[in-house]
This record gives C-alpha cells, sequence and structure tokens, in this order.
C-alpha cells in the first residue's frame, strides 16, 4: 500500500543554515504531496503541495519538488529563521483511481526542527 | 482556506467513559474528516464523515467505538467511547472547504485527550 518515509529528527540547525529534510513514498498511480506543518503548541497547517511530477511546491520561503523517478519530496529551505521551529510532516493523497481513499492522507512520522540562535 | 475550530482543546477522561468532540467550520465545506495522533505517531486517518448520513470508516476503525454525525455541511462530532488509556491521543478534524481543490485538507487545533 501506500506509505511515506521522512527522515527521523529531531534535526537541530543553527539561524540561518541550510535546511533539507528527506522524503520518499511508495504509491499506486499519482498521487498528490505534501508538506504541513504543527507549530508548538498549534494545530497542523498546509505548508505546500504539489500535484503532478517534477511540480514544485513552495510557501514561505520552503520548497519541495515532486520526482517521480525517485519517488521523493525532500522539503528544503536556504535559510532557516527560529520561528521555524516545528514539526514537519510529509504525506500524501492516495488515488481513488486506484481505490485508494481520497481523504486518506497518508503521513510520514514527522520530523522536529530545533533552530538556534 | 476554512477557520476551524474543536471543543474541547483538552481533557482527561476516566477509563470506561465516553467523550464527544466538536468540530465546526466557519464556511461550508465538501468533506469533513477524523484523525487520530497517537503519542509519538503520526496522524492515521479514522473515518470520513459523510453529512446526512454514516460516515465511512477506515480500516482498524468502528463505529461503535468511534461514532461520529454531521448533521450540516460545517460540523461534525466524533464521540470516543468506552475510553481506555490506549486512547489517549490527539483527534483531529479535517475539511475540504467547498471551491477547494478536493485533494487538499485543513486541520483544526485537535483536541488533546488522556485517560486514565
Amino acid at each position: 500500500g501506500n506509505s511515506v518515509t521522512q527522515m527521523e529528527g529531531p534535526v537541530t540547525l543553527s539561524e540561518e543554515a541550510f535546511l533539507t529534510i528527506n522524503c520518499t513514498y511508495t504509491a499506486t498511480g499519482y498521487p498528490s504531496l505534501f508538506w504541513y506543518v504543527q507549530y508548538p503548541g498549534e494545530g497542523l497547517q498546509l505548508l505546500l503541495k504539489a500535484t503532478k511530477a517534477d511540480d514544485k511546491g513552495s510557501n514561505k520561503g520552503f520548497e519541495a519538488t515532486y520526482r517521480k523517478e525517485t519517488t521523493s519530496f525532500h522539503l528544503e529551505k536556504g535559510s532557516v529563521q527560529v520561528s521555524d521551529s516545528a514539526v514537519y510532516f510529509c504525506a500524501l493523497t492516495g488515488s481513488v483511481f486506484y481505490g485508494g481513499s481520497q481523504g486518506n492522507l497518508i503521513f510520514g512520522k514527522g520530523t522536529k526542527l530545533s533552530v538556534k540562535p | 482556506s476554512a477557520v476551524i475550530s474543536q471543543k474541547p482543546s483538552r481533557d482527561i477522561c476516566q477509563r470506561g467513559t465516553s467523550l464527544t468532540i466538536q468540530c465546526q467550520v466557519d464556511s461550508q465545506v465538501t468533506m469533513m474528516f477524523w484523525y487520530r495522533q497517537q503519542p509519538g505517531q503520526s496522524l492515521t486517518l479514522i473515518a470520513t464523515a459523510n453529512q446526512g448520513s454514516e460516515a465511512t470508516y477506515e480500516s482498524g476503525f468502528v463505529i461503535d467505538k468511534f461514532p461520529i454525525s454531521r448533521p450540516n455541511l460545517t460540523f461534525s462530532t466524533l464521540t470516543v467511547s468506552n475510553m481506555s488509556p490506549e486512547d489517549s491521543s490527539i483527534y483531529l478534524c479535517s475539511v475540504v472547504p467547498s471551491g477547494s481543490p478536493t485533494d487538499t485538507q485543513y486541520f483544526g487545533p485537535g483536541t488533546r485527550l488522556t485517560v486514565l
């Protein structure tokens, strides 16, 4: 079945460092891919998405490119800030055309990022 | 997007009791879902809340344990019945707002449940 694997955390960086959080997936069909972020004490927020191969999602300085050949959707940011400290979840949707549940967002286990001043 | 609220935000309950969690959205949505996030784990879909009909449950979740109502397009409840400590989790509702792509969900702030 569909699954998402993301790098284990926690990840600790200094402010202005480059960030990469790896995410790979296994899926039938053509899923949409997402990054969600959960700031301390807050709910889950959609950070960015990509719906087809070679699409690049971007938001708040974060980027991720849908790579079908490597089944990856790595999250990157060129210069992190203390305010980026959060837990980041990679996720994909099942494809209803291949028997998946449309609502079933499949999440990775999350990667906790801590950014130090 | 949509503004989603959940009540209660957190609760501590005794084993064997039930808790009903409410999810309210400020605008009409096409789809509503309930997820569970167990401690240190990722999110797992419990069910799709269908407006005016029975919810659609994912494998491993049953209506007797997690009854769901959705009386209209902006409101849903999830009940966690006959609770045990293993039910201690964060419960989140998510929605697909009307007019938004059907593959994109927005999440409520969650209800943190602790069962003693």
